[in-house]
Parts: C-alpha cells; sequence; structure tokens
C-alpha cells in the first residue's frame, strides 16, 4: 500500500495566521490517466471529516479560497492563509491513485 | 443537498455479524459510486470497501482486513448502500462512515458515521 507520510503531527496556529501541512506519498501520485489523485480533508471536533481540496488544487464546492493546495509527484502541501476558529481540527491527505485508498495520519490543528 | 445517513450500528459480541445501511438524498445514487469508510475511536482514516455502478457491473472492492467477511452492497431503487459485516473482531470497533465519489472525487460527501463496538 501507498504510505502517506503528513508533517507536523501537531500545529499549534494563532489566529489570523498562516500555516502549511505537508503530505509525502512513497510512490508517485500521477496516474496513468495524468490525474494526481491527492486530496485534502478536514475534521473537525466531534464531526465527519469534509472535502476541501481534490485532485492537488482543486477548492470543493463551498470551501474558502483561505485554503489552497499544491505539489506534484510525491510531495504535497495544503497551505492555510487567515486561520479563523472553524479552521481548527484535525487535516487528513488521501491518495486514491493507487489501489486501495490511503490516507495520511493527520495533522492537528490548535490554538497557540 | 446532498445527505447521507448511516445506521445499524451497535454493541455486540466477537464472532458476531451486523448490517449497517447508508440512506442517501440529494445526487443520482444510480450513478454514483459508494464507499465504507472507518474509524477507530481516537484514530484515523481507513477505508473500507467501495461498490461501483451499474455501469461498471456494481463491482465491489475491499480492504485486505476486511476481505472475505464484510460484503458491500447496494439496492438502486432505494437509494441505498449496505454493509454486512460477519465474524466481526475487536479491531472491527470503529464509527463507519458512508460516502461518496463524483468522477475524479474521491469521498465528496460524508455521513455522520454509525458507532459499531465489538467486546465481549
Amino acid at each position: 500500500d501507498v504510505l502517506m507520510t503528513q508533517t507536523p503531527v501537531s500545529l499549534p496556529v494563532s489566529l489570523g495566521g498562516q500555516v502549511s501541512i505537508s503530505c509525502r506519498s512513497s510512490q508517485s501520485l500521477v496516474h496513468s490517466d495524468g490525474n494526481t489523485y491527492l486530496h485534502w480533508y478536514l475534521q473537525k471536533p466531534g464531526q465527519s471529516p469534509q472535502l476541501l481540496i481534490y485532485r492537488v488544487s482543486n477548492r470543493f464546492s463551498g470551501v474558502p479560497d483561505r485554503f489552497s493546495g499544491s505539489g506534484s509527484g510525491t510531495d504535497f502541501t495544503l497551505k492555510i492563509s487567515r486561520v479563523e476558529p472553524e479552521d481548527l481540527g484535525v487535516y487528513y491527505c488521501l491518495q486514491s491513485t493507487h489501489f486501495p485508498d490511503t490516507f495520511g495520519a493527520g495533522t492537528k490543528l490548535e490554538l497557540k | 443537498e446532498v445527505q447521507l445517513v448511516e445506521t445499524g450500528g451497535g454493541l455486540v459480541r466477537p464472532g458476531s455479524s451486523l448490517k449497517l445501511s447508508c440512506a442517501t438524498s440529494g445526487f443520482t445514487f444510480s450513478n454514483t459510486w459508494m464507499n465504507w469508510v472507518r474509524q477507530a475511536p481516537g484514530k484515523g482514516l481507513e477505508w473500507v470497501a467501495l461498490i461501483k455502478d451499474k455501469y461498471s457491473n456494481y463491482e465491489a472492492n475491499y480492504a485486505e482486513s476486511v476481505k472475505g467477511r464484510f460484503t458491500i452492497s447496494r439496492d438502486d431503487s432505494k437509494s441505498r448502500v449496505y454493509l454486512q459485516m460477519n465474524t466481526l473482531r475487536d479491531q472491527d470497533t470503529a464509527t463507519y462512515y458512508c460516502t461518496l465519489n463524483y468522477p475524479g472525487i474521491t469521498f465528496a460527501y460524508w455521513g455522520q458515521g454509525t458507532l459499531v463496538t465489538v467486546s465481549s
């Protein structure tokens, strides 16, 4: 299975600040169809996960432009600018290029 | 509005069976691929099973950890997806989420989850 390594595990932030979360895969996530199936999710406390970014850099419906994704191959980044209280929670990356789909272990965004 | 509502969770003994159900609305269920994803208490996310649509012959795929014990199925007439879980183990204890895929977008929407606890 493809191993997804997220760093850091915990990320203290001040409201209004900017943070980046890294996600690295054990093999390239470029699919034979040319797409890269790397996605980002946020799980707020006590809630189900919700999709933020799909295929590296596409914001899902209703996701504010404070969230941006980038990267290629095996190295990906989620950037959050102007952090707001509703952004706190655990962020997960997911690869669905290779079977089975595999998640990173998560990065907990919390207040300093 | 897309809605996914899971039911059927509960406390069961090791070795027993349980069937989860996910009622859906707000999208065209019959041509949507559906998944179950689980989360053990305090842990991360694990994909469990996928069922494709009729155009893909309802092909099903499973995580190795549940293969041979769990069966995913769907009823397009009821817009429901199911997860039959047999020979349950302690390590199957988790919240089980129903999720859907759009083309090129994995796990686009999630239900609220249903908790399965396997304990003697």
